[in-house]
């Protein structure tokens, strides 16, 4: 049973692009969640998908969007990328009315130089 | 709003000895609490979980944790540390989107780095 998947894993972007990441769910997982980790700092919430749809968002810019899939899966982007949006990008999933835990992707490290 | 705090940035213990790295948080409700760990270039790993019941939690490789209503603390222990255990651990709380909703969003420490030595 494949847990969280992430890819890339490893980014490196100049200031002014965009990126795509990528996250599929453990298998049985219809919520995803966005986490954004800078260096030395806990995790941050992004925003979080359910059927297919933003529910919640955390105190990030509109530059910050994402998209959920029929099968799950989800796409964080990120447009217009500045120097500050380099952190470790953790996506997470769990089972809406199953369970309480999330779990969490190996990360995408993003890179803007 | 939802807070947690981690009072310690770095615990330090030999190995055998037990271990406690400490948590303290605010919620609006009932507090739903978590630790996770991470190891370098590493995401989180659940350990474990407090929603109700037991002030005791047990969890995976032999944690625990204790939650203390009146002092609003969910604090990580284990009885004998391992030099494995050495990484980062975090604390986090979680809220509601809306009463009886299973959504919500996690809120966490800054983490604290645990370091065990043979």
């Amino acid at each position: 049973d494949a847990g969280v998947t992430q890819s890339p894993t490893h980014l490196i972007k100049t200031r002014g692009q965009q990126v795509t990441l990528r996250c599929s769910p453990k298998s049985g997982h219809d919520t995803v969640s966005w986490y954004q980790q800078a260096l030395g700092q806990g995790p941050q919430f992004i925003f979080q998908y359910y059927e297919e749809e933003e529910r919640q968002r955390g105190n990030f810019p509109d530059r910050f969007s994402g998209h959920q899939f029929p099968n799950y899966s989800s796409e964080l982007n990120v447009n217009a990328l500045l120097l500050g949006d380099s952190a470790l990008y953790l996506c997470a999933s769990r089972s809406t009315g199953k369970s309480y835990e999330q779990y969490f992707g190996p990360g995408t490290r993003l890179t803007v130089t | 709003a939802q807070s947690v705090a981690q009072p310690e940035d770095q615990v330090n213990v030999a190995e055998g000895n037990p271990l406690t790295v400490k948590c303290t948080y605010s919620v609006s409700g009932n507090p739903y609490l978590f630790w996770y760990v991470q190891y370098p270039n590493r995401g989180l790993q659940f350990l474990l979980k407090y929603i109700t019941g037991d002030n005791l939690v047990k969890g995976s490789y032999g944690f625990e944790a204790e939650f203390n209503k009146s002092q609003t603390s969910f604090h990580l222990k284990k009885p004998s540390a391992l030099v494995s255990d050495s990484a980062l651990y975090f604390c986090a709380v979680r809220d509601q989107i809306d009463r009886g909703s299973t959504l919500g969003r996690l809120y966490f420490g800054r983490g604290t780095q645990l370091t065990v030595w043979p």
